[in-house]
């Protein structure tokens, strides 16, 4: 299995601020993903997060309010733009990985809360 | 598209009982399905996935999970509940070869000692 690694883990913003979140894998993925899950509810697919080029955002999602990054095949970041409370949720980041190449697994998420 | 809907909300059940997690997918193609646990304040762990080989899915802790294409079902059970096992579970969706998951709304799960 991959060892993924976010940061911050948690942190609690200010509203207008933004913020970024790191994802480290312990080994090249192919493919990286960003979630949302909001208090309560199930998870949301952001983008998929292309090493080299632009990300791919998912309808309801845009650059300009998640800026995404993905310089190689190991790391990502998220940045949460111009925040405001509708914005606290945890953040995921998952890879694709596995022997077999189908298995996807996620990050313990990066918790956010929006004063 | 796909979609998944997860059959109840909340499931209760008492320590030693069977566990029985409903999952229903539609899928305009042939899916691959996952089943992931979150216990309170952490992440998604992977239970098990369906990636079209063997339609019985073994997984960790004891669950596992039978891909019925005729019904578009993939149910999650567990012979027998252990305390730890309160938690909140999620199925979830892709086309294959997308990876691009649809969950669930997810199914709370609590067990009585």
């Amino acid at each position: 299995s991959a060892v993924i690694s976010q940061k911050p883990s948690r942190d609690i913003c200010q509203r207008g601020t933004s913020l970024t979140i790191q994802c480290q894998v312990d080994s090249q993925v192919t493919m990286m993903f960003w979630y949302r899950q909001q208090p309560g509810q199930s998870l949301t697919l952001i983008a998929t997060a292309n090493q080299g080029s632009e990300a791919t955002y998912e309808s309801g999602f845009v650059i300009d309010k998640f800026p995404i990054s993905r310089p190689n095949l190991t790391f990502s970041t998220l940045t949460v733009s111009n925040m405001s409370p509708e914005d606290s949720s945890i953040y995921l980041c998952s890879v694709v990985t596995g022997i077999d190449g189908h298995t996807i697994y996620f990050g313990e998420g990066s918790w956010l809360t929006v004063v | 598209a796909q979609s998944v809907t997860q059959l109840g909300s909340h499931v209760s059940v008492s320590e030693g009982a069977l566990v029985l997690l409903r999952c229903n997918y539609s899928s305009s193609v042939p899916p691959y399905l996952f089943w992931y646990v979150q216990y309170p304040n952490q992440g998604l762990q992977l239970l098990l996935k369906y990636t079209s080989a063997a339609t019985l899915v073994k997984g960790i802790n004891g669950f596992e999970a039978e891909f019925k294409k005729s019904e578009t079902s993939f149910h999650l059970t567990k012979p027998s509940a252990h305390m730890s096992d309160a938690a909140e579970y999620f199925c979830a969706v892709s086309e294959q070869g997308d990876y691009k998951l649809s969950f669930g709304a997810g199914t709370t799960v609590t067990v009585r000692a």
